[in-house]
C-alpha cells in the first residue's frame, strides 16, 4: 500500500517549452502533496506544498509563475515547469501525505528527471 | 542556514560490521525525525522514524537513537549488507516548522564492501 507514482519518469525538452509532471497517489487519498527538487549531490529541497482544492504554498525563492502546481483531486497533483530553461534541469520528486495518516507520514514518488536543452 | 546537517558525505563499511550514520539539527521545534534510503534516480524510501518523546527506536537491523539535548540522532545498521549501499537522508519535521513539511539533510552515501 501507499504507492505514489510520477509521470513521466524522464523528459527532455527544448528551452522555452513547458513541461507537466503528474504525481498520483494510487491506493490512498492525499490531502497534502509536496514537490521537491534535487540537484546533483545535494539534498532534497522542498519547493511547494499543495493542499487539495486550494492554492499551493511556495517556499521562499521558488517562482510561483514558473512552477505551477495544481492539486485538483485527492489523488492527483501536477507540477508544470513553464518556459523551461537549462537551469531548470533537475530531478523532481513528489510526495503525498495520507488523508487519515499521521501528519508526519509522507510517501515519495519515484521522481522525474527533467533535462532542458 | 542548514537546519539538518549530515556532516559525512560518504561512509564505507565492511559487510557484517556496523554502519553508523549521523545527523545533527538546529531547530528546537523539530519533534519528529526520519531516515530515508535513496538510490540514484529514484524517490526516497522510508526506513525508520523516531518521535522526540523517545530516545531509541528499533526495526530489524535498523536502530535510530535520538539525543535531544545534543540535537543529534544516528542510524545504526547491524549487520551491514551490500544491499544497504545507498544514500541515506536524515529528515526532520515539527509543528513549529509547519505540519507535514520535512527538512532534509544533504545525505550520506553508504558503501558496504563485500
Amino acid at each position: 500500500g501507499a504507492v505514489v507514482s510520477q509521470h513521466p519518469s524522464r523528459v527532455i525538452c527544448k528551452s522555452g517549452t513547458s513541461v507537466k509532471i503528474e504525481c498520483r497517489s494510487l491506493d490512498f487519498q492525499a490531502t497534502t502533496m509536496f514537490w521537491y527538487r534535487q540537484f546533483p549531490k545535494q539534498s532534497l529541497m522542498l519547493m511547494a506544498t499543495s493542499n487539495e482544492g486550494s492554492k499551493a504554498t511556495y517556499e521562499q525563492g521558488v517562482e510561483k509563475d514558473k512552477f505551477l502546481i495544481n492539486h485538483a483531486s485527492l489523488t492527483l497533483s501536477t507540477l508544470t515547469v513553464t518556459s523551461a530553461h537549462p537551469e531548470d534541469s533537475s530531478f523532481y520528486i513528489c510526495s503525498a501525505s495520507p488523508l487519515a495518516g499521521d501528519y508526519n507520514e509522507q510517501f515519495f514518488g519515484p521522481g522525474t528527471r527533467l533535462t532542458v536543452l | 542556514d542548514q537546519q539538518v546537517k549530515q556532516n559525512s558525505p560518504s561512509l564505507s563499511v565492511q559487510e557484517g560490521r556496523i554502519s553508523i550514520l549521523n545527523c545533527d539539527y538546529t531547530n528546537s521545534m523539530f519533534d519528529y525525525f526520519l531516515w530515508y534510503k535513496k538510490y540514484p534516480a529514484e524517490g526516497p524510501t522510508f526506513l525508520i522514524s523516531i518521535s522526540s518523546i523517545k530516545d531509541k527506536n528499533e526495526d530489524g537491523r535498523f536502530t535510530v537513537f535520538l539525543n535531544k539535548s545534543a540535537k543529534h540522532l544516528s542510524l545504526h545498521i547491524v549487520p551491514s549488507q551490500p544491499g544497504d549501499s545507498a544514500v541515506y537522508f536524515c529528515a526532520a519535521s515539527g509543528r513549529g516548522a509547519g505540519s507535514y513539511q520535512l527538512t532534509f539533510g544533504k545525505g550520506t552515501k553508504l558503501s558496504v564492501i563485500p
